[in-house]
């Protein structure tokens, strides 16, 4: 595997329903982010993990539960989720360099539907 | 906070060259990303600024002008292929660690023959 990959591609799941999203950035990277895509919104930012510690929490419900066991897995988990959570959910990765872009990449997405 | 504008959707002919604006007005500034998101895919990265200027690659140039708030990608000889959402982001100048950026919602290009 290369680059940054998600698991599951596609979930459906009830309001009551426990679920997890699995990411692994495949780059050596020392940061990782989750990612909210909505229809017609902007991309949002929802949490931000430098170095396995979280240093940001972009007000986010707590139905919304990240994980980052090592700086190569982030994961988020799902609890009680609302029909307004359907999205496309995007995990990514960088190297934190203070001489350099240090830009985002980017998995393919979970593109989940709550019920 | 951020605050970032860009066109909802742009129009262009195969071949031409197509300019899409991004407006910034935020509390701190850190450089400017450009993305290139096609549909069902991941955001890919094409450009960054943090100085004023002109950044070539290729087909893509960026421009920035940081007291203005104001940015451009350019798209020359475009080809169908190019048909995708661009995406402009800032990053702050927070240092908490990591890379906040901040999207816009994107410009959906259409390249038509």
């Amino acid at each position: 595997e290369t680059g940054v990959t998600q698991t599951p591609r596609h979930l459906v799941m009830g309001m009551t329903n426990k679920k997890s999203l699995k990411c692994e950035q495949h780059l050596g990277h020392n940061a990782m982010y989750w990612y909210k895509q909505s229809a017609k919104k902007p991309l949002e930012l929802m949490f931000v993990y430098n170095f396995k510690e979280q240093t940001e929490n972009n007000s986010v419900p707590s139905r919304f539960s990240p994980e980052c066991p090592n700086s190569s897995h982030l994961f988020l988990h799902l609890h009680t989720l609302q029909p307004e959570d359907s999205a496309l959910y995007l995990c990514a990765s960088s190297q934190e360099r203070s001489s350099s872009y240090n830009e985002q990449f980017f998995g393919p997405g979970t593109r989940l539907t709550v019920l | 906070g951020q605050n970032i504008d860009q066109p909802t959707e742009m129009t262009a002919t195969e071949g031409a060259i197509v300019q899409i604006n991004c407006t910034y007005q935020t509390s701190g500034f850190n450089g400017l990303f450009w993305y290139q998101q096609h549909a069902g895919e991941a955001p890919t990265f094409l450009s960054y600024n943090v100085l004023d200027g002109l950044e070539e690659k290729g087909r893509f140039s960026s421009f920035l002008s940081r007291s203005k708030g104001y940015s451009y990608l350019l798209l020359k000889e475009l080809q169908m292929k190019d048909s995708a959402s661009y995406l402009c982001a800032v990053r702050d100048t927070d240092a908490g660690g990591g890379n906040k950026l901040t999207f816009g919602t994107g410009t959906q290009l259409k390249v038509e023959l």
